[in-house]
């Protein structure tokens, strides 16, 4: 079974540019999430998605994260304009469903790098 | 609101001696509690996970660890490490009766010495 894998692996880029980062979940998994991992620290929760809807999104800075998931499959997360402190990795994970105890498998990640 | 602490952020053994990672966390239900394992450029992978059944979870690579309610505690174990677990640990927990949302620890990072 194909894991998720997640594009680009790495990306540089000025602050004030825009970037975005391609997540395809397994397949048949209706639950799909984004975190940040900062240095040093654990995941941090930035969206969640069950089908093409919005679960919890409490913790995404809405001035400039986006994110969606047309047709419920795969999901794109963007950022415009990036900061310094968006130098990250963002994990993309996924799960069968949403419910309570679901294992959530992770991609490889994608490291950003704001200069 | 829930939180994860991990005592130590690194964590240094020789191979063949005890692993003891330590977890506790804050919750005002029932928690569901997890312990994950990150290698160097790599997404995070499962090793067990705590759902309100046994105490004692025993999950991949000779891991387990033990569900202490008075101790607020979820410390990950085993009995003999090898060159192989090097790598980061996070310990989370679900506190959500509705959905799958975690949230994560900082880390430990379990550096093994031949």
């Amino acid at each position: 079974e194909a894991g998720v894998a997640q594009s680009p692996r790495y990306k540089i880029i000025e602050k004030r540019q825009s970037v975005a980062f391609w997540c395809n979940p397994i397949s048949g998994h209706a639950t799909l999430y984004w975190y940040q991992q900062i240095l040093g620290q654990g995941p941090k929760l930035l969206i969640q998605f069950q089908n093409n809807g919005v679960v919890d999104d409490s913790q995404l800075p809405k001035d400039r994260f986006s994110a969606e998931r047309l047709k419920g499959v795969d999901s794109t997360l963007k950022i415009q304009p990036a900061k310094l402190e968006d130098s990250a990795v963002y994990l993309c994970a996924s799960s069968l469903e949403g419910t309570r105890g679901n294992e959530q498998f992770f991609g490889p990640g994608t490291r950003l790098t704001v200069l | 609101a829930q939180s994860v602490t991990q005592l130590g952020s690194h964590v240094s053994v020789s191979e063949g001696a005890l692993v003891l990672l330590r977890c506790n966390y804050s919750s005002s239900v029932p928690p569901y509690l997890f312990w994950y394992v990150q290698y160097p450029n790599q997404g995070l992978q499962l090793l067990l996970k705590y759902t309100s059944a046994a105490t004692l979870v025993k999950g991949i690579n000779g891991f387990e660890a033990e569900f202490k309610k008075s101790e607020t505690s979820f410390h990950l174990t085993k009995p003999s490490a090898h060159m192989s677990d090097a790598a980061e640990y996070f310990c989370a927990v679900n506190m959500n009766s509705g959905y799958s949302t975690l949230t994560f620890g900082k880390g430990t990072m379990l550096l093994v010495s031949p």
